[in-house]
């Protein structure tokens, strides 16, 4: 059964960057990888889709700019990428993957969930 | 404001059916079906609970069901349980751009 293991916690400073990382178990690319995050208190928030493939992404508006996604193919890992961080960039980052080769499909496999924290 | 509505909260009792609705528009939901669904633990990650307005993914309990009229694709849940308490989220294909629609979320309380 497909994985999706994520990179540990991470603390960082205002302004800063935090790279979190989205493993495969194993290779499935082709599937599209999706981004959302959740805040405390707040609900779900979509980020972003990169297809692991091609490398073509697509950003939600709010963090075009400040978000980039990639992927390293022979390590079968995505990664999202958050720059110029802020207090409120404080959240889990969750990835997702899809159930076939079309990003609007359903994401059926899930990573664990990585805490970011933005402090001072 | 999300693209997708969905009523802030819903409620009922253990063994009760409560639907969740989401609307959209003629270039989402109305046109397509590609509307999924997600059960949501705050803490944990999200689980798909149906895919392409109707389908449930293996290990989903039959309790839950999937449907669409016009603009607007409903979740059911049938034969409430304490468990079933947690945030629903409804996203959708969109023929206008290669973004995913995502509701704002729904927070279901079983009393």
């Amino acid at each position: 059964q497909v994985q999706l293991v994520q990179s540990g916690a991470e603390v960082k400073k205002p302004g800063a960057s935090v790279k979190v990382s989205c493993k495969a178990s194993e290779d499935t690319f082709g599937y599209f990888v999706h981004w959302v995050r959740q805040a405390p208190g707040q609900g779900l928030e979509w980020m972003g889709w990169i297809n692991p493939h091609s490398g073509g992404t697509k950003y939600a508006q709010k963090f075009q700019g400040r978000v980039t996604m990639t992927t390293d193919t022979t390590i079968s890992t995505t990664y999202m990428e958050l720059s110029s961080l802020r207090s409120d960039d404080t959240a889990i980052y969750h990835c997702g993957r899809t159930r076939g080769y079309y990003y609007y499909y359903g994401m059926d496999v899930w990573g664990q969930g990585t805490t970011v924290t933005v402090s001072s | 404001q999300s693209a997708l509505t969905q009523p802030a909260s819903v409620s009922g009792s253990p063994g009760q059916s409560i639907t969740i609705s989401c609307t959209g528009t003629s270039t989402d939901i109305g046109g397509y079906n590609f509307v999924s669904w997600y059960q949501h633990h705050p803490g944990k990650a999200p689980k798909l609970m149906i895919y392409d307005v109707y389908n449930r993914p293996s290990g989903v309990s039959n309790r839950f069901s999937g449907s669409k009229s016009g603009n607007t694709a409903s979740l059911t849940i049938s034969g409430l349980q304490t468990q079933d308490e947690a945030d629903y989220y409804c996203t959708s294909y969109t023929i206008t751009s290669t973004l995913v629609l995502f509701g704002a979320g729904t927070k279901l309380t079983v009393l």
